[in-house]
């Protein structure tokens, strides 16, 4: 089975705080994604990796920066948290080229920025 | 505009009832994929089943079944038999031939509530 793992359940940050939140798949798969999930609005998506060191902005990176320094880790970045960045954050990862493959989800992270 | 639509922001369904999920898309393309994920409140999104746009066959998987009219461009999710546990946001999603990136679009998601 894929496992999709990140840090924290739950993180409480004080505005302007560096926050990072980790994310580690098992499966060996390329492909990584970081979303943001808010009432109203579904998924959206902020980077995306398909490779090591590789990084793509989604439709909301500003206030994002990501890091993938290896395979099976993807972090995602924010510089100096705001209060609008409170939000549940989900990152997802995929074996690249199979188009009729689901990305596989990690459990989420409830960020509040006070 | 919005690529994946879905028109129910939130239901309420008796147990054991039948249930359909709307979503419609839009795409120019011949070839794609419609995805369901089911999330509880847990936070965890599960997926639930896939179709493809050249699927003859509706998808099923279990007691879920998609309901795919091509010409229409809607993917309705069927649950049947609804039971308490199927409480939960549910998303549907597209994914397009673009390049290698795998992304999915994801509609804003309907909220079921089964009532006992």
């Amino acid at each position: 089975d894929v496992k999709v793992t990140q840090s924290s359940r739950y993180l409480v940050k004080r505005t302007g705080e560096k926050v990072f939140l980790e994310c580690v798949q098992d499966m060996d798969h390329e492909n990584m994604f970081w979303y943001r999930q808010d009432p109203g609005l579904g998924l959206r998506l902020i980077y995306f990796s398909y490779d090591v060191k590789m990084k793509e902005k989604g439709d909301i990176p500003e206030g994002y920066s990501v890091s993938r320094e290896k395979k099976e880790r993807f972090s995602l970045i924010l510089e100096s948290a705001s209060t609008n960045q409170t939000s549940m954050y989900l990152c997802a990862s995929k074996l690249t080229g199979v188009f009729t493959d689901t990305q596989y989800f990690g459990p989420g992270t409830r960020l509040t920025v006070l | 505009a919005q690529k994946i639509t879905q028109t129910q922001p939130g239901m309420f369904v008796q147990e054991k009832e039948a249930v359909t999920l709307d979503c419609t898309y839009d795409t120019s393309d011949q070839s794609y994929g419609l995805f369901w994920y089911k999330q509880p409140s847990s936070g965890e999104m599960i997926f639930l089943i896939y179709q493809g746009s050249y699927d003859e066959q509706n998808a099923t998987e279990g007691r879920y079944s998609l309901n795919f009219q091509k010409a229409r461009k809607s993917a309705n999710l069927v649950i049947s038999a609804s039971q308490l546990g199927d409480s939960a946001m549910y998303f549907c999603a597209m994914r397009e031939p673009e390049d290698r990136d795998d992304k999915i679009i994801f509609g804003k998601g309907t909220r079921l509530h089964i009532l006992p």
